[in-house]
């Protein structure tokens, strides 16, 4: 069965501090992979997707995040975060057209 | 290009009662898939409709029904509500082709309690 783990249920940095949410996955295949973040009382906002190729992928609002087969990850990266960033982060996976299994979530804070 | 729309926004239910929740798909999309986010949890998947037919569906009751319209706007039902019921419900549209490819695009959700 799939599955999605964030080890890390709330995390505060500094504002332009650098950031990593970690992010690991079970899945019998090559995942689908994606980041979403949420902020209060919204939906969810696609961040960035790894479908194949190359294992760094790039996404909106400066994030990033990086593949690792061997170690079942896709931890999202930001340089440098800015107050809006606050919000809460769900690592997903998922197969071709069927469902997104989501983990449960990392909040983050900015400290000013 | 207008987004995922999702109505009414707030909902308070008694327990037993029965619900509608309506989703409006992104333009262009023919998949519309819905999911349940508890409070402090991450979005569980409920079930996913594709030309009018549901195409896979989670672990949830049979008490969770829906439909999927010829413009491919959605529908959620939930009958018999229970107090673990209350969440916030999330609509999900996409394009699947022949590639199998997709993304998800979400909608602002509907916060329903059950009381």
């Amino acid at each position: 069965a799939q599955s999605v783990t964030q080890p890390d249920i709330h995390i505060t940095v500094s504002e332009g501090a650098s950031l990593e949410l970690r992010c690991n996955y079970s899945y019998g295949a090559t995942p689908y992979l994606f980041w979403y973040v949420q902020s209060p009382g919204q939906g969810l906002q696609l961040l960035l997707k790894y479908f194949s190729g190359d294992t760094l992928v790039q996404g909106i609002k400066g994030f990033e995040a990086e593949f690792k087969r061997s170690q079942s990850s896709f931890n999202l990266r930001k340089p440098s975060v800015h107050w809006s960033d606050a919000a809460e982060y769900f690592c997903a996976v998922g197969q071709t057209s069927q469902k997104l299994v989501f983990g449960q979530g990392t909040r983050l804070t900015i400290n000013p | 290009e207008t987004g995922v729309t999702q109505s009414p926004t707030h909902l308070i239910k008694t327990r037993g009662q029965q619900v509608t929740l309506r989703c409006s798909s992104q333009s262009g999309h023919n998949t519309v898939s819905w999911y349940q986010q508890a409070l402090g949890q991450g979005p569980q998947f409920i079930f996913q409709y594709y030309r009018e037919e549901e195409n896979g569906r989670g672990n949830f009751p049979p008490r969770f029904s829906g439909l999927q319209f010829p413009n491919y706007s959605s529908e959620l039902n939930v009958n018999a509500l229970e107090l673990d019921d209350s969440a916030l419900y999330l609509c999900a549209s996409s394009l699947v082709g022949l590639a199998g490819l997709y993304e998800q695009y979400f909608g602002p959700g509907t916060r329903l309690t059950v009381t």
